[in-house]
């Protein structure tokens, strides 16, 4: 099935920097779907991509997948402290969603 | 309107003990997950159901980890002779009609710890 892996494992960043995280994978993804998950809660639904090259913002958000749609990013503008938290990526894999190991965020004022 | 909710929110139990976790799905939404998180690591699938068909068991990591659901409605996740590397937060999840394209909506989870 598809496997996606996300990199970097952890970013730090201080408030105001912009930070870009990657969701690579070796084959063509049929979606990316991205989720945040704040610490101590639980994983919630941000965006679905399914075109090649489709690009969506959500306030300071940008949401990219790649032209050969083997990779995703997620660039956030201007950190904020309500940035922190977990960024997963996921994409179909033999009919069920497959997640990647996320990205931690931390934001230092 | 009402979202995934788990119950209970916070299990402790002792080593060798039977748990059950409960989880109800948004109404209507016939795909129900499981997932395990460890303490800062990422989502790790258990198992999944959609509709009536049998339900993918690939991510159970032992026998001792079970799960019904009746219908498209309650699911309960059963861990037999707790050990301390099933303590995690165990997170359900629902989608409208499952499928690695839908949405999958989480509930708050059941924090389970075995002493």
């Amino acid at each position: 099935g598809q496997q996606v892996m996300q990199i970097p494992q952890y970013q730090h960043v201080q408030e105001g920097e912009d930070f870009t995280t990657y969701c690579n994978s070796s084959t063509t993804l049929s979606n990316i779907q991205w989720y945040k998950q704040r610490p101590g809660g639980h994983p919630v639904f941000l965006i679905q991509l399914v075109k090649s090259g489709e690009v969506k913002k959500q306030k300071r958000l940008t949401f990219q997948f790649g032209e050969a749609k083997k990779n995703s990013s997620l660039h956030i503008t201007a950190t904020q402290t309500t940035d922190v938290g977990t960024y997963f990526c996921g994409t179909d894999s033999w009919g069920k969603l497959q997640f990647g190991a996320g990205t931690q965020v931390v934001v230092t004022p | 309107g009402a979202g995934v909710s788990q119950s209970p929110s916070n299990k402790v139990t002792e080593k060798g003990k039977d748990v059950e976790l409960r989880c109800d799905p948004i109404s209507g939404h016939t795909a129900l997950y499981w997932y395990r998180q460890r303490l800062g690591q990422g989502l790790e699938f258990l198992i999944y159901f959609q509709g009536n068909s049998a339900p993918d068991k690939s991510g159970l990591p032992s026998d001792r980890f079970s799960a019904e659901r009746t219908g498209e409605s309650v699911s309960t996740l059963t861990i037999q002779r707790t050990q301390q590397e099933d303590s995690a937060v165990y997170l359900c999840a629902s989608s409208l009609s499952g499928g690695g394209a839908d949405t999958q909506y989480f509930g708050p989870g059941t924090r389970l710890t075995v002493l």
